[in-house]
């Protein structure tokens, strides 16, 4: 079984402030971890990847993510936030199994920049 | 190339009728995936595709089915429609589907389904 947590469900930043958003998941074997980033009205676009090689993952727009096994967290940074960063982020978890591979999604977290 | 496309983007049904969507898969993508994403429940996955073979299911009931063609293109259908289906409804593609480093999914911009 495996489960993903996003312990905020709305986060507002400054412009130029830093961002965090929290994620924390659940597998019963090795997983990977992905960050997702949805902006109104689009589908969901790719920000970063972890699949069992660095613990530090960067990603595009600025975006990085460190996995901690030890806390089973896989956290969302950016050290400045930009105004086109307002969007709804998804932190989803894929653990292979054998064949009976899925992703679980987190229940999102919408961040708000303020001007 | 081109991305992963979703017909129609938008879709007005009533109660007890049936619906098609449609997915196009980025070209040499042979997996397609397809989710149900709705303000209460979030993104819940359907169910996935590869080489017309349905590989994975998610927890929905037998209303909901799908099918891949030989090109991966999909469909999926949702019979006798109640109005908590109203949702959007997003297909992925990938290469492969599950974990490794070659794996991601690609999501297309989604059909918004309303059930009247």
């Amino acid at each position: 079984a495996q489960s993903v947590t996003q312990l905020d469900s709305h986060v507002s930043v400054s412009e130029g402030t830093p961002v965090l958003l929290r994620c924390n998941y659940s597998s019963s074997y090795s997983p990977s971890l992905f960050w997702y980033v949805q902006h109104p009205n689009k589908g969901l676009q790719l920000l970063l990847k972890y699949t069992s090689a660095a613990t530090l993952v960067k990603g595009i727009n600025g975006f990085e993510a460190e996995f901690k096994k030890s806390e089973t967290s896989f956290h969302l940074t950016k050290p400045s936030a930009h105004m086109s960063d307002a969007a709804e982020y998804f932190c989803v978890v894929s653990a292979f199994n054998f064949g009976n591979e899925k992703l679980t999604f987190g229940t999102g977290t919408r961040l708000t920049i303020i001007p | 190339k081109a991305g992963v496309t979703q017909t129609p983007r938008y879709l007005i049904k009533t109660r007890g009728q049936q619906v098609t969507l449609s997915c196009s898969p980025i070209s040499g993508h042979r997996s397609v995936s397809w989710y149900q994403q709705t303000p209460g429940q979030g993104l819940q996955f359907l169910f996935e595709y590869f080489s017309e073979t349905q590989r994975n299911k998610g927890n929905f009931p037998g209303r909901f089915s799908g099918r891949q063609f030989s090109n991966s293109r999909s469909e999926m259908n949702v019979s006798t429609l109640e109005l908590g289906d109203s949702a959007l409804y997003l297909c992925a593609s990938s290469l492969l589907f599950g974990a490794g480093d070659d794996y991601e999914q690609y999501f297309g911009p989604g059909t918004r389904l309303t059930v009247t």
